[in-house]
């Protein structure tokens, strides 16, 4: 099974600032990397997939990088909807089915 | 617009059995690949289950394999997750799921199952 680990665990960041958020898999999944957002009593939602690509409706101040074992999710201006936590998850094995997420990085307010 | 409605989820004792449902609106719904994530109380998420498009093949984590059934039926736009011989550590907030190519891009509101005695 791929494992996949995000650091930090939280990031503390003022408003207007840049976050960088980092998510490392055990083995490669290409470019097969999806980050999602979810704020407290709500459901995720997808950001990013294809490791770099914005889904539909989402800010042009998140952007995610990465290849292969490491990948990046920045969000160039903190705004205060920005804080909550991020998850990534890889979708690179087919079969069997692997979906497996990251533990979750909490972007609090400094 | 997608929409995903979660229903079903209810206390439930150890060794028990129940069936969460997702009604789906807002896409063709037989056009897609499904699934069940779930998220235990404080913690991450958890892939639990797959369904394609036409039912024919199903997918489940190994936490689950044996003991839960994903299944659709397209004619009523519907999922479901049976849940056989449940375990305390089955409790979570059950999400309904759309995927495409392979990341989930729409999510249900999740309903939530407590096994307890």
């Amino acid at each position: 099974e791929i494992v996949m680990t995000q650091s930090p665990a939280t990031l503390s960041v003022s408003p207007g600032e840049r976050a960088t958020l980092s998510c490392r898999a055990s083995q490669s999944v290409s470019s097969n990397l999806a980050w999602y957002q979810q704020k407290p009593g709500q459901a995720p939602r997808l950001l990013i997939y294809g490791a770099s690509t914005r889904a539909t409706g989402i800010p042009a101040r998140f952007s995610g990088s990465g290849s292969g074992t490491e990948f990046t999710l920045t969000i160039s201006s903190l705004q205060s909807e920005d804080f909550a936590v991020y998850y990534c998850q890889q979708y690179n094995n087919w079969p069997p089915a692997s979906y497996t997420f990251g533990q979750g990085t909490k972007l609090e307010i400094k | 617009e997608v929409h995903l409605v979660e229903s079903g989820g209810v206390v439930v004792q150890p060794g028990g059995s129940l069936r969460l449902s997702c009604a789906a609106s807002g896409f063709t719904f037989d056009d897609y690949t499904m699934h069940w994530v779930r998220q235990a109380p404080g913690k991450g998420l958890e892939w639990v289950s797959l369904i394609t498009w036409d039912g024919g093949s199903t997918f489940y984590a190994d936490s689950v394999k044996g003991r839960f059934t994903i299944s659709r039926d397209n004619s009523r736009n519907s999922l479901y997750l049976r849940m056989n011989s449940v375990r305390t550590d089955d409790s979570a907030l059950y999400y309904c799921t759309k995927e495409r190519l392979r990341y989930f891009d729409s999510w249900g509101q999740g309903t939530r199952v407590t096994v307890s005695s």
